[in-house]
């Protein structure tokens, strides 16, 4: 069974850009978390998406949105990128909520 | 709030026992996750703690303590490719919740 795959795996913006970050769960995982990782806060949650509702939103601003569709894919979309914005972003998903997660390789951001 | 502490950096002879400790100042806590993360890769599932005890799993066991805010990761018989970053992280939220509070992690060094 194929992994969490996330698309692309590098990207480099510019302050100011929005960006799309996409992420393919697990076959027959519902439910998709996004984190933020950094050298200095470590991994925090972003949001969780189940059944195409974001069920749980971490302490980001509101310029970090995120989306599931009916396959259970996920977006995510980062507006006004600022250079903190810089960061490993990963997706992870499990069979059900509060289930074991499984974390894809991450798409790392890097904002100029 | 949430607050989970662990040591930063640890050390430990190839073939050795090491137990990374991990303790967290929350109410909510449904539960306590242990993750591997080597360095430039995702983070692995390693284990899950809901209710007190130890949980055994090859090598690997971890413990918890609710009423003490308390949990153990123990790794027997280290290899040298158990030297990566390990991460506690505590299930926020109503049950069956994807919210996974992170801590810093503890980075083991595994030396021959």
């Amino acid at each position: 069974k194929a992994g969490v795959t996330q698309t692309p795996r590098y990207l480099i913006k510019t302050r100011g850009q929005q960006v799309t970050l996409s992420c393919s769960p697990i076959s027959g995982h519902r439910s998709v978390s996004w984190y933020q990782q950094t050298p200095g806060q470590g991994l925090q949650f972003l949001f969780e998406y189940f059944s195409e509702t974001q069920r749980n939103k971490g302490n980001f601003p509101g310029r970090f949105s995120g989306r599931q569709f009916s396959n259970s894919r996920s977006e995510m979309n980062v507006s006004t990128l600022e250079l903190g914005d810089s960061a490993l972003y990963l997706c992870a998903s499990s069979l059900f909520r509060g289930g074991e997660q499984y974390f894809g390789p991450g798409t790392r951001l890097t904002v100029t | 709030g949430q607050n989970i502490d662990q040591p930063t950096e640890m050390t430990a002879t190839e073939g050795a026992i090491v137990q990374i400790n991990c303790t967290y100042q929350t109410s909510g806590f449904n539960g306590l996750f242990w993750y591997q993360q080597h360095a430039g890769e995702a983070p692995t599932f390693l284990s899950y703690n809901v209710l007190d005890g130890l949980e055994e799993k090859g090598r690997f066991s971890s413990f918890l303590s609710r009423s003490k805010g308390y949990s153990y990761l123990l790794l027997k018989e280290l290899q040298m490719k158990d030297s990566a970053s390990y991460l506690c992280a505590g299930q926020l939220g109503v049950t069956g919740a994807n919210n996974l509070f992170f801590g810093t992690g503890t980075r083991l060094t595994v030396i021959p």
